[in-house]
């Protein structure tokens, strides 16, 4: 089975831009997760999708946003990009409620 | 909501001792501890995990335990092997605030050393 796959690995944007990751789950996986990680804050849970849906939301800005499609893969958008907005992202993917999450490589955004 | 603390920062270690990394949680409505382990520039893998209805579990070299009383959760690894250095990753689950989700709550993460 293929894992979870973010693309692009890399990006590199200045601030005021805007950028949007892709993930594609686990297949038979629904429920797709995104977070943010940096050296500072650790692992910050970003949102939560299932079956197309928000279930819930971290404490992030409303320039973050996602969505998910009905194959189940997910994308997320940050707008009006900040310095501070430099992190590696993950996405992971899980059956659904409180089951083991699998995470991608991750997407390193890099805000100059 | 939930907060996770995680301790130590740093461990090091030489091969073949034991580990021990101890997290603490506040809401004692969480229900499912996973932990993580990070080698440098790699994902994050999922080592074992364990449910509020369990105390102990044991997968080889790795165990966990509970304590749900005391809210706290520990990973042990035994015979430290070189290639068990990474950074360890707790979390605690617990609804979010729509109700309709768990969201993990991560430690900020214990960077493990083993020299050999």
């Amino acid at each position: 089975k293929a894992g979870v796959t973010q693309t692009p690995r890399y990006l590199i944007k200045t601030r005021g831009q805007q950028v949007t990751l892709s993930c594609s789950p686990i297949s038979g996986h629904r429920s797709v997760s995104w977070y943010q990680q940096t050296p500072g804050q650790g692992l910050q849970f970003l949102f939560e999708y299932f079956s197309e849906t928000q279930r819930n939301k971290g404490n992030f800005p409303g320039r973050f946003s996602g969505r998910q499609f009905s194959n189940s893969r997910s994308e997320m958008n940050v707008s009006t990009l900040e310095l501070g907005d430099s992190a590696l992202y993950l996405c992971a993917s899980s059956l659904g409620l409180n089951q083991p999450q699998h995470f991608g490589d991750g997407t390193r955004l890099s805000i100059l | 909501g939930e907060n996770v603390e995680q301790h130590p920062s740093t461990l090091s270690v030489q091969e073949g001792d034991s580990a021990v990394i101890k997290c603490t949680y506040s809401d004692s409505a969480s229900n499912y501890f996973p932990w993580y382990k990070q080698e440098l520039g790699k994902r994050p893998q999922l080592i074992i995990d364990i449910r509020s209805n369990v105390g102990e579990k044991k997968d080889q070299r790795i165990a966990v335990t509970l304590n749900k009383t005391a809210k706290h959760f520990s990973l042990h690894i035994t015979e430290t092997q070189p290639e068990d250095s990474a950074v360890y990753f707790c979390a605690a689950s617990t609804r979010g605030s729509s109700g309709g989700s768990y969201i993990p709550t991560f430690g900020r993460g214990t960077s493990l050393i083993v020299h050999p």
